[in-house]
């Protein structure tokens, strides 16, 4: 079965450190995408890509850097982690080679618990 | 930019009352449109989506349907279980091939037996 792997589960970081956050998809999609996710907020995007070696802005990038070295891993980076951070990390991936619509039926992985402290 | 605007940020209700989870769009073109769930540590799962005006999606026992006239896709279930408790996403996906999936904020569903 398809599956989108994150780690680590939790993270406690301090501020101004870095952060690097994992995923690992075995379902030969060619997109994956970041979201984070806090209450009031719902989901937003922070990073995509379309496929190794490319990633693109998402709506809420700043602060945030991401790495696709190859088609089954992309990690999100946070250089100086600060406070406004702390949340849950979700990775996704989508088949675009299916079509539009299709692609958007996303796997997500179960998330990251990232406190900032 | 694309929206969507959930308008209930919880529900609670009791096993077998109807649900019906509000849901309005706005978008640029013609985006498809999902429901997804999550339910408690894990992360979201899709339910079902659609694509066309007045298509109905479904999935479970839930259902919705793309009305872009007013710009909604409302999450019914006639019945509700308490194993259907979780946060019900409503999303849109446009921008062609690569469409990005902007979510709304979420609704909590809490059911009581």
């Amino acid at each position: 079965e398809a599956a989108v792997t994150q780690s680590p589960r939790n993270k406690v970081a301090v501020t101004g450190g870095k952060v690097t956050l994992s995923c690992n998809q075995t379902n030969n999609h060619n997109n994956m995408y970041w979201y984070r996710q806090d209450t009031g907020h719902g989901l937003r995007l922070i990073h995509y890509s379309y496929g190794a070696g490319s990633t693109e802005k998402g709506d809420i990038p700043d602060g945030y850097k991401a790495s696709r070295p190859s088609q089954e891993n992309f990690s999100l980076i946070l250089e100086l982690a600060t406070p406004s951070q702390t949340s849950v990390y979700f990775c996704a991936s989508g088949d675009a080679s299916r079509g539009p619509v299709a692609n958007s039926d996303y796997t997500f992985g179960s998330g990251t618990r990232l406190l900032v402290i | 930019g694309d929206s969507v605007t959930q308008t209930e940020g919880q529900v609670a209700l009791s096993e077998e009352d109807f649900l019906t989870i509000h849901c309005n769009y706005s978008a640029s073109g013609y985006p498809a449109l999902f429901w997804y769930v999550q339910y408690p540590g894990e992360g979201p799962q899709f339910l079902f989506r659609a694509s066309r005006d007045k298509e109905k999606g479904s999935s479970r026992g839930f259902e919705a349907t793309y009305d872009k006239g007013t710009t909604s896709f409302h999450l019914r279930k006639a019945s509700v279980q308490e194993s259907d408790s979780a946060v019900y996403y409503c999303a849109l996906g446009a921008g062609g091939s690569n469409a990005k999936l902007t979510f709304g904020k979420g609704t909590k569903l809490s059911v009581k037996s």
